[in-house]
């Protein structure tokens, strides 16, 4: 149980497109969601929290604008990178924890998207 | 603000050899402290975690780390070290438990020879 997965596994676009990334929480409902980006070499940085029906929450450095975050359903949210530049390529990584019904002490992470702008 | 400091981006190891995994943190308040590992192609999977009770921690296959607070270490550990075990490990730290916003190292990536 507790399976999160993401669509796509990798995407390559041009310079200046959008790309919608999502993450979906399979066999549970998450009323949070995490998005990480990860560089190579490097820590998964946390991007934004989402919470379902509401705004996502941005870390600091983060651009609301440029990395659009949809959580409309307990099972679905989505990370869309708008006019997307090769500074944006990186791994993308989603994690859901679970609500009220359970283990909120656990956040379940999804495979992760790798993201090539050309 | 929390960090984590993972010593060693490879370790290698020989099958049946002790696995050791080091990471060092910084908090300012208690931390909650985690091991995940990641199999290619797979999300990160929770290993263990302290969360303050035992200072010795249990997780799965085999896997067991000790949080040490005069050291700020919580490094893993596994007696014997089986070809499954190869893949990447990611310590992390958080402020206020693990359904919440969690701080990583850069990863160790582990192999382990015949």
């Amino acid at each position: 149980g507790a399976v999160v997965s993401q669509h796509p596994s990798w995407v390559i676009c041009k310079s200046g497109t959008s790309v919608k990334i999502e993450c979906r929480s399979l066999d549970f409902q998450a009323t949070t969601m995490f998005w990480y980006r990860q560089f190579p070499k490097q820590s998964l940085m946390l991007m934004a929290t989402s919470n379902e029906g509401s705004k996502a929450t941005y870390e600091q450095g983060v651009e609301k604008d440029k990395f659009l975050i949809n959580h409309a359903s307990l099972t679905l949210s989505t990370l869309t990178v708008t006019s997307a530049h090769p500074e944006d390529s990186s791994f993308y990584i989603c994690s859901a924890r679970p609500g009220l019904a359970g283990n909120q002490e656990t956040q379940y992470f999804g495979p992760g998207t790798r993201l090539l702008v050309l | 603000a929390q960090s984590v400091t993972q010593l060693g981006s490879h370790v290698s190891v020989s099958e049946g050899a002790l696995v050791l995994l080091r990471c060092n943190y910084s908090s300012s308040v208690p931390p909650y402290l985690f091991w995940y590992v990641q199999y290619p192609n797979q999300g990160l999977q929770l290993l263990l975690k302290y969360t303050s009770a035992a200072t010795l921690v249990k997780g799965i296959n085999g896997f067991e780390a000790e949080f040490k607070k005069s050291e700020t270490s919580f490094h893993l550990t596994k007696p014997s070290a089986h070809m499954s075990d190869a893949a990447e490990y990611f310590c992390a730290v958080s402020v206020t438990g693990g359904g919440n916003k969690l701080t990583f190292g850069t990863g160790t990536q582990l192999k382990v020879e015949l």
